[in-house]
């Protein structure tokens, strides 16, 4: 079975400043995918970004990027020049193969960050 | 561009009674369709799937059903309702055929059973 760990249940962070949140995750399948999603307080999931487990480069979008360590299993966000909308819970999920189709994201607990002036 | 609905928004049911939550896409055709349940201060915990019209597979037992009548609604319900069925349901979807793609979800529905 799969498992996402998110260990840090709550980060601070200077605005400006770049901030990781961790990721860590156990899987026995050698074809997996690593999503960040952020979740502000009105409770929408937004898709933040995606790292395949055979990319070669680690993933980057806009001020995110995912710094990606197969061996030791991890997908850690970085968030470069937090700024206060940043604010908000983030979910690292790993995406698991459905029989019949369709994908599963197993969830992580989450990590609250918020950006401080 | 596409987009996905929940409603209503909130609510508030005695133990007991009926739950009827729909979830409508639009911009797309043959999408799958997910319902997640997020407990509070938790992530979130998959529910049921659905890869097309009728075909609905469940992931966790529980008193909760899903239908999908068409090929862009996806509704979830419950004949009684538990106290432990309170919790935050959000709707997503995701292209067919696309093995490492994102889900996207819906505004979600905030279920309080009293």
């Amino acid at each position: 079975a799969q498992k996402i760990t998110q260990t840090q249940p709550g980060m601070f962070v200077q605005e400006k400043e770049a901030v990781t949140l961790d990721c860590t995750y156990d899987t026995s399948d050698p074809s997996y995918g690593l999503f960040w999603y952020k979740q502000p307080s009105s409770g929408e999931m937004i898709f933040l970004i995606y790292q395949g487990s055979y990319d070669q480069q680690n993933a980057t979008e806009g001020r995110y990027s995912l710094n990606f360590q197969k061996a030791r299993k991890s997908a850690n966000l970085v968030i470069s020049a937090s700024q206060l909308g940043d604010s908000a819970m983030y979910f690292c999920a790993m995406r698991e193969v459905l029989t019949g189709g369709g994908n599963k994201l197993t969830f992580g607990t989450g990590t609250q960050l918020k950006v401080e002036l | 561009s596409q987009t996905i609905h929940q409603w209503p928004a909130t609510l508030v049911q005695p133990v007991g009674s009926p739950l009827s939550l729909e979830c409508t896409v639009e911009g797309t055709s043959n999408p799958n369709l997910y319902w997640y349940r997020q407990a509070a201060g938790r992530g979130l915990q998959l529910l049921f799937y659905s890869v097309g019209i009728g075909q609905i597979s469940s992931e966790v037992p529980q008193n909760l059903s899903a239908s999908r009548p068409q090929d862009r609604q996806f509704i979830l319900s419950s004949k009684k309702l538990l106290l432990s069925d309170s919790g935050f349901y959000l709707c997503a979807w995701s292209v067919r055929g696309r093995l490492y793609n994102e889900q996207f979800f819906g505004p979600g529905t905030r279920l309080t059973v009293l």
